[in-house]
């Protein structure tokens, strides 16, 4: 069966600070991989999403880069973290084709102090 | 741009009372939809998906092209039915498009 890891669950980092978050499927090949931002009272706002090793593209402008080395594996970073990019961050990954089921990862939380 | 409108931050109902929650969404063709719901402490996940036309845990979607709605009803509420419900409409490039969420709450 297919899952989906995320980490670290939580994370503090102070301004100016470098992050990674990593994000790895296993049970599926080629998937569709994403990066949203959770925010109260906001929905799932999509960051990055990406079709392919490489492959990368990002939805809004921001202090937040991604990058996809393996099949299987999504890594968000930041070189320099701002105190606006705490939140609640999800990784997630979809079968090709239509109306397929969008999979979750547990989240990470990161605060920036 | 394609939109989806959860017009309710929060719903709070009575255990055993009917529960709805709205979700409009703005596209002219035949997205597929789905609702997703987080529980405490628990990961964002599938609840139900309008090409199924199943009913999962109670629940029901009918999908409402005139209205372009895709409401989420449930006749008798549960206290576990109370998290976080979203949902989220496929755009045109099979890309799914969140709404803000409707957090439910049942009470006692």
């Amino acid at each position: 069966s297919q899952t989906i890891h995320q980490w670290p669950a939580t994370l503090v980092q102070p301004v100016g600070s470098p992050l990674s978050l990593e994000c790895t499927v296993e049970g599926t090949s080629n998937p569709n991989l994403y990066w949203y931002r959770q925010a109260a009272g906001r929905g799932l706002q999509l960051l990055f999403y990406s079709v392919g090793i490489g492959q990368i593209s990002s939805e809004v402008p921001q202090n937040l880069s991604a990058s996809r080395p393996q099949d299987r594996q999504f890594i968000l970073s930041s070189k320099k973290l701002l105190l606006s990019d705490s939140g609640f961050y999800l990784c997630a990954w979809r079968g090709r084709g239509v109306g397929n089921t969008i999979y979750f990862g547990e989240g990470s939380w990161l605060t920036v102090v | 741009a394609q939109r989806v409108t959860q017009p309710e931050k929060l719903l709070s109902v009575f255990k055993g009372a009917p529960v709805e929650l709205k979700c409009n969404y703005s596209y002219s063709g035949s997205p597929e939809l789905f609702w997703y719901v987080q529980y405490s402490r628990q990961r964002l996940q599938l609840l139900l998906r309008h090409i199924s036309r199943e009913s999962i845990k109670g629940f029901t979607a009918d999908l409402n092209k005139g209205e372009t709605s895709f409401h989420l009803k449930k006749p008798f509420a549960q206290e576990e039915d109370s998290a976080m419900y979203y949902c989220a409409p496929e755009d045109s490039n099979y890309q799914l498009i969140w709404g803000a969420g409707t957090k439910l709450i049942i009470k006692p």
